[in-house]
């Protein structure tokens, strides 16, 4: 069975700096991977997603890696801003990428 | 707005009440699933449609039920709820199989007392 970890579970950082986030994942037979971000009281926004044969994603400040073979992913925001404090799930899936199995999140607050 | 929207947003039972979670999304979205969230754990899938009249189950079924009469919605019924379904309950749609173009419903917060 699949299984996410995500550590750390809570961070907190001052504005500006650059962070990382990780994954990691038990079955490395993976269909692709995502980052989503929950904000309070609202549903996920996804991210980046990885396919499988890919190694990294990026959007704007955000950059996410994979390196299935060792069963992990991080994800990297360049220059916090207090605009990214949310939780960021991560989640793969297989079996042709139907169904996701999520990671239970980093709490991020981003402080000015 | 285009995307998924859930109802109610909040919702408190009784133990053994039944009641039934909407979910519409009118994207014409083929894919839709249902995730509950509980404290210092990720999303677990309860049951997904792949289409109209199609319907499976995922990781937690046990104690909903769903349907799938129509392409834009996805029902999710309690049939007798209990203090351990007290969670936050997310629908999900996309277009694609492969895990591409999800959108998420801004999620149901439920109370079983």
């Amino acid at each position: 069975k699949q299984e996410v970890t995500q550590i750390p579970a809570a961070l907190s950082v001052p504005e500006g700096e650059n962070l990382v986030l990780n994954c990691s994942f038990t079955d490395s037979a993976i269909y692709n991977l995502q980052w989503f971000r929950q904000d309070p009281g609202k549903g996920l926004t996804s991210l980046l997603l990885i396919q499988s044969s890919q190694r990294e994603q990026t959007s704007g400040r955000l950059n996410a890696s994979l390196d299935k073979s060792s069963g992990r992913s991080t994800l990297y925001i360049a220059a916090s801003q207090p605009g990214d404090s949310a939780t960021y799930l991560c989640a793969v899936t297989g079996d042709y990428g139907q169904n996701f199995v999520f990671g239970p999140g980093t709490r991020l607050s981003v402080l000015p | 707005n285009a995307g998924v929207t859930q109802t109610p947003k909040f919702q408190v039972l009784k133990t053994g009440q039944s009641m039934t979670l909407q979910c519409a999304q009118d994207m014409n979205h083929e894919y839709m699933s249902w995730y509950r969230q509980d404290p210092g754990m990720g999303l677990r899938l309860i049951h997904y449609s792949v289409g109209a009249g199609i319907t499976d189950q995922g990781e937690v079924p046990n104690g909903y039920n769903v349907s799938r009469s129509t392409t834009e919605d996805f029902p999710l019924r309690l049939l007798s709820a209990a203090p351990s379904q007290t969670s936050v309950y997310f629908c999900a749609s996309s277009y694609s199989k492969q895990g591409r173009g999800y959108t998420f419903g801004s999620g149901t917060r439920l109370t079983v007392v």
